[in-house]
């Protein structure tokens, strides 16, 4: 099994410009969830996602959009890009949400905005 | 809301010591608690986690933390850190209730550095 895949690894976004960092995973996890790290703030809750057409938000949703239309695959869209959303993203599954499950990372997508 | 405090940002310690970091978490409720690590250039791996039973959980890599209801703690130990423990270790809670999925809520992380 990959895991749970990310890409790109580098991305440098202009202001207001677009784009999607992808997500996959292939271990049949039902939760899919975003966050983002900067730097001496630990990581952040943006989306989540329960199963395929189920979407939530998370602590830091504002500018960010998520789809899930199949299991495997959960995206995350930045329809407006700003300085505020330099950060690295990471992207996580898990196979429950209770009982302990652990949340399986991704290799994370470290996105620049100028 | 629950959040989670890790106290110490930067520790530095030299191979052979004794580590203890220490987490302490708000919620009042029943929660689910993990420690990750964050190898340089690498992403993040669980290390041990609590969500019932003995409070006492061991980990990979000789790690281990004690859940301790009382004072919202869970203390991350080693007795003995090497090098290769050199990393950023993450705190983080999900609170145990009914609804959604609820990701976690993570500290704001220690980076620890074992020198030779």
């Amino acid at each position: 099994n990959a895991g749970v895949t990310q890409t790109p690894k580098f991305r440098i976004l202009k202001i207001g410009q677009s784009m999607t960092l992808q997500c996959a995973q292939d271990m049949n996890h039902n939760y899919m969830y975003w966050y983002r790290q900067d730097p001496g703030m630990g990581l952040k809750l943006i989306y989540y996602s329960v199963g395929a057409g189920i979407t939530d938000k998370g602590e830091v949703p504002n500018g960010y959009n998520v789809s899930r239309s199949t299991t495997e695959d959960f995206p995350l869209r930045l329809e407006l890009a700003a300085p505020s959303q330099t950060s690295v993203y990471f992207c996580a599954s898990s196979y429950s949400k209770q009982g302990g499950a652990e949340q399986y990372f991704g290799p994370g997508t470290r996105l620049t905005v100028t | 809301a629950q959040s989670v405090s890790q106290h110490n940002h930067h520790v530095i310690l030299s191979e052979a010591a004794s580590l203890e970091l220490g987490c302490n978490y708000s919620y009042g409720g029943t929660v689910n608690l993990f420690w990750y690590v964050q190898y340089p250039g690498q992403h993040l791996q669980l290390l041990l986690k609590y969500f019932s039973g003995d409070p006492l959980v061991k980990g990979i890599k000789g790690f281990e933390a004690e859940f301790i209801k009382s004072k919202f703690s869970f203390n991350l130990r080693k007795p003995s850190v090497q090098w290769s423990d050199t990393a950023e270790y993450f705190c983080a809670v999900n609170a145990v209730r009914g609804g959604g999925a609820d990701g976690l809520t993570f500290g704001k992380g220690t980076h620890l550095i074992i020198q030779p």
